[in-house]
């Protein structure tokens, strides 16, 4: 069964800092991952797509990469603002279905 | 422009009532998705349906029921057998097939049961 895991649970950095949000899977055989932005009480807003055969993504200070052979991706994020505060979620497709991971808490403090 | 639309976007509901949230999209999109957020336990799926007049169970589909009679529509009915229905619902829709296609989210509706 597929399993999805985000670490750490909770970040807080300051402003202009870069980062990187760590996503895992226990299972490679997925088709694509895909990053999200949570804002408290709102939906779920797609920042990346991964596929299952490429590498990397990009938009703006966002970069996802995606390692299927080791189970990871990470998402960076350059020169951190305080409106990247937010829960950032991956989720991987396999079966026809999206898993994801239980989120990281990002706080970017001015 | 194009989106997924949930309503209401808050609902109270007694004790053993059912209640029917709705999602609506306009993208075109074959396949569609609910999904429940409790705290601290990420996004759970309850169903998921690829095409009109099909759909399958996720990992908590008891207590809920859906249907799927036209392509832009995935309305969830939560049941009195849903024994802890209070929660935060998401519907997502996707191009459809095993590989699927990016995910877009409608803005959620919360439950509370009093």
């Amino acid at each position: 069964k597929q399993e999805v895991t985000q670490i750490p649970a909770a970040l807080s950095v300051p402003e202009g800092e870069n980062l990187v949000l760590n996503c895992s899977f226990t299972d490679s055989a997925i088709y694509n991952l895909q990053w999200f932005r949570q804002d408290p009480g709102k939906g779920l807003t797609s920042l990346l797509l991964i596929q299952s055969s490429q590498r990397e993504q990009t938009s703006g200070r966002l970069n996802a990469s995606l390692d299927k052979s080791s189970g990871r991706s990470t998402l960076y994020i350059a020169a951190s603002q305080p409106g990247d505060s937010a829960t950032y979620l991956c989720a991987v497709m396999t079966g026809g279905k999206l898993i994801f991971g239980q989120g990281t808490e990002l706080s970017v403090k001015p | 422009d194009g989106g997924i639309t949930q309503s209401p976007k808050y609902l109270f509901r007694k004790e053993g009532q059912n209640v029917t949230l709705s999602c609506e999209q306009n993208l075109n999109h074959d396949a569609m998705y609910w999904y429940r957020q409790d705290p601290g336990q990420g996004l759970r799926l309850i169903y998921y349906s690829q095409i009109v007049n099909d759909f399958q169970k996720g990992d908590i589909a008891e207590g809920y029921s859906v249907s799927r009679e036209k392509k832009e529509s995935f309305p969830l009915t939560v049941t009195s057998a849903q024994k802890n229905p209070t929660a935060f619902y998401l519907c997502a829709s996707s191009i459809a097939g095993l590989a699927g296609g990016e995910l877009f989210f409608g803005e959620g509706s919360r439950l509370t049961v009093l």
